[in-house]
């Protein structure tokens, strides 16, 4: 599975939207970008995933680059609740059955 | 619906004692698998179940480390001869079939602490 890029940290004002961007360039051409986010002292949570179309869901939008070389997770309208280290994650349908998560982007949404 | 649940939520132990760790899938979900996280890392894989069977256990770290799930639910992963560097949050998740592109469900994670 192709490795991600992502910044250490990041901080959003609330009610304003949270882009969180994520480089993968080695991606193939089988391979999913999912994104999962993990809430202090919890485990990780599913957010999103897709494989070369933009996706959105109730909790966020995936944008997909046409070269599918990086994309961007948005929550649309952040909340304190928001905050957060994010994980993008690519994966093949052929790849590893576990999930690598690097260390993902700290999100902090600031009142 | 209940989600995937783990016993217990801490646990301190003295370098050299033997640890059981316990997962609850969800029900119904035949894949599991066992992950690790050091503090300030992102989790680590550590063994992968389908069904009853380890299909994968090219994570865990040493011999020291085995994991089971005899009726192809709960799983119990195991540490014997417990070192300080074992110190970690042990997270375990299912997912409803085959893995590739299904989303995996966490547990809030197992707190070991080995003074």
């Amino acid at each position: 599975d192709a490795k991600t890029t992502q910044p250490t940290s990041m901080d959003c004002a609330e009610g304003r939207a949270a882009n969180l961007p994520c480089n993968h360039s080695t991606i193939s051409g089988n391979e999913y970008v999912y994104w999962y986010r993990q809430i202090h002292s919890q485990g990780p949570q599913y957010i999103i995933h897709g494989l070369k179309n933009n996706e959105t869901n109730e909790m966020a939008s995936l944008i997909i680059t046409e070269d599918r070389k990086s994309s961007t997770l948005i929550l649309p309208h952040a909340t304190l609740r928001d905050t957060a280290v994010y994980y993008c994650i690519v994966r093949g349908r052929g790849g590893a059955n576990n999930l690598f998560f690097g260390t993902g982007t700290r999100l902090t949404v600031i009142p | 619906g209940a989600g995937v649940s783990q016993t217990p939520s801490n646990k301190v132990t003295e370098k050299g004692k033997y640890v059981e760790l316990r997962c609850d899938p969800i029900s119904g979900h035949t894949a599991l698998y066992w992950y690790r996280q050091s503090l300030g890392q992102g989790p680590e894989f550590l063994i992968y179940f389908q069904g009853t069977g380890a299909a994968d256990d090219s994570g865990l770290p040493n011999d020291r480390f085995f994991a089971v799930r005899p009726e192809g639910s709960v799983s119990t992963l195991k540490i014997q001869r417990t070192e300080r560097g074992d110190s970690a949050v042990y997270l375990c998740a299912s997912s409803p079939g085959t893995p590739r592109g299904n989303e995996q469900f966490f547990g809030p994670g197992t707190r070991l602490t080995v003074l």
